[in-house]
């Protein structure tokens, strides 16, 4: 059964601190892995996705990696701002037929000033 | 401004009740995407559609219906046989099915569905 755990699964830092938050799958054959930031009563928005053949991608302060060989990834964030404040979900897309997408229960992160 | 509308925000069903969501995009995408998002899960397909005039079950299909009349709009009806309707329900879509390599999905800002 294709699975994507996230942890940890919740997370408060404070402003200006680094973060790193982990995603597992087991999600095969695989295609892509994206990573989503969902602000409270709204809904997802992309900040990267990777195939197979990229191991990392920037967009600003947050960096992803991707280890398709034991099927982790991380998202890294930077110098964390107020605005960070958010869940984070990671999704995956298996590369057969279906081609469906896999979600992630995500992780809940908070800034404090 | 391109993107994904839903409506209403908020919405609250009575017992025996059938309601609908509706969803608009006008990111000209073909396919378009229903999920309810529960606490601390991952988001769940309901229901998609791959061009207009088409749609497939998801994984929790039952108790939900749709319709693809229009590119542009993809209304989910949540009838009175789903017996647990409470959650967050998103609607997304992608330039194709299924979303490949660099494309996104694209998410609107939900509607939060309670049983009164």
């Amino acid at each position: 059964k294709n699975q994507v755990e996230q942890s940890p699964q919740s997370l408060i830092i404070l402003e200006g601190k680094n973060c790193t938050l982990q995603c597992n799958y087991t999600v095969s054959p695989f295609s892509n892995l994206r990573w989503y930031k969902q602000d409270t009563g709204r809904g997802p928005v992309s900040l990267t996705i990777m195939t197979f053949s990229e191991n990392t991608k920037s967009n600003g302060r947050y960096t992803a990696t991707l280890d398709a060989d034991t099927k982790q990834s991380s998202l890294h964030i930077t110098a964390s701002q107020l605005s960070d404040s958010a869940s984070y979900i990671c999704v995956v897309s298996a590369n057969n037929a279906g081609n469906m997408l896999t979600f992630g229960g995500g992780t809940r992160l908070m800034v404090k000033p | 401004d391109g993107g994904i509308t839903q409506s209403p925000k908020y919405l609250f069903r009575k017992e025996g009740q059938n309601v609908t969501l509706s969803c608009e995009q006008n990111l000209n995408h073909d396919a378009m995407y229903w999920y309810r998002q529960d606490p601390g899960q991952g988001l769940r397909l309901i229901y998609y559609s791959q061009i207009v005039n088409d749609f497939q079950k998801g994984d929790i299909a039952e108790g939900y219906s749709v319709s693809r009349e229009k590119k542009e709009s993809f209304p989910l009806t949540v009838t009175s046989a789903q017996k647990n309707p409470t959650a967050f329900y998103l609607c997304a879509s992608s330039i194709v099915y299924p979303p490949r390599g660099g494309q996104p999905q694209h998410f609107g800002d939900g509607t939060r569905l309670s049983i009164l």
